[in-house]
């Protein structure tokens, strides 16, 4: 069956970075393109990029261009999150999700959540 | 940049019938997702591409999208439906999701 396994909650001063992973299972990881949603305490969701695992191809939102990098590594099927320069809004459940379809893609699978925490 | 508005709140009685709206410019053209998201959960795919259900959802969930409104509905409401209801649609190579819907079921 499919997973997304996340690794577990980070505490981090303000200007610090943050790496969180999404190791998947039970499916071809290099078939599908993995999303990153955050969702701050009491918030909605909020949309954060992707990454092709296949090419390793990247797009992200506007908001996070230049704060955050989204990798992976094939041979252990695991996708990678990092955001720099974090600030205290940056506290957030931080979700990877798996996508299907490239063009209006669906989130069919999601990971766990992993919570950052940002406090000086 | 894209907008999807959706109504704060939706109360429903028990086994009664909830509507939940999302609006965007001309969101009929689009495709529109939908997602159920308990307390301290992950979200969960209820309706994708306006109107298909995952295997496993409830045919009680059923979705539409026209104009500028889709709509989730929830058919003979359960207690187990209560939860933050949220739409989803790709509007220029980005991701947005809708502000959010909170179903109680009374």
């Amino acid at each position: 069956q499919v997973q997304l396994v996340q690794s577990g909650a980070e505490v981090k001063k303000p200007g610090a970075s943050v790496k969180v992973s999404c190791k998947a299972s039970g499916y071809i990881f290099t078939g599908y393109y993995m999303h990153w949603v955050r969702q701050a305490p009491g918030q909605g969701l909020e949309w954060m990029g992707w990454i092709n695992p296949n090419s390793g191809g990247t797009n992200y939102a506007q908001k996070f261009q230049g704060r955050v990098i989204m990798t992976r590594d094939m041979s252990i099927s695991t996708a990678y999150m990092e955001l720099s320069r974090l600030r205290s809004d940056d506290t957030a459940v931080y979700y990877c999700a798996r996508a299907v379809g490239t063009r209006s893609p669906y989130f069919d699978y999601w990971g766990q959540g992993t919570l950052v925490t940002v406090s000086s | 940049s894209y907008e999807l508005t959706q109504p704060l709140s939706v109360s429903v009685a028990l086994g009664q019938t909830a509507r939940i709206t999302c609006g965007g410019n001309n969101i009929g053209s689009k495709n529109v997702h939908w997602y159920q998201q308990k307390p301290g959960q992950a979200p969960v795919l209820v309706i994708y591409r306006d109107s298909n259900r995952p295997s496993g959802i409830p045919e009680r969930f059923s979705g539409s999208n026209s104009g500028n409104t889709a709509t989730l509905t929830i058919s003979r409401a359960q207690a187990g439906d209560e939860a933050d209801y949220y739409c989803q649609v790709w509007d220029s190579s980005t991701e947005v999701f809708g502000t959010g819907t909170k179903v109680t079921v009374l």
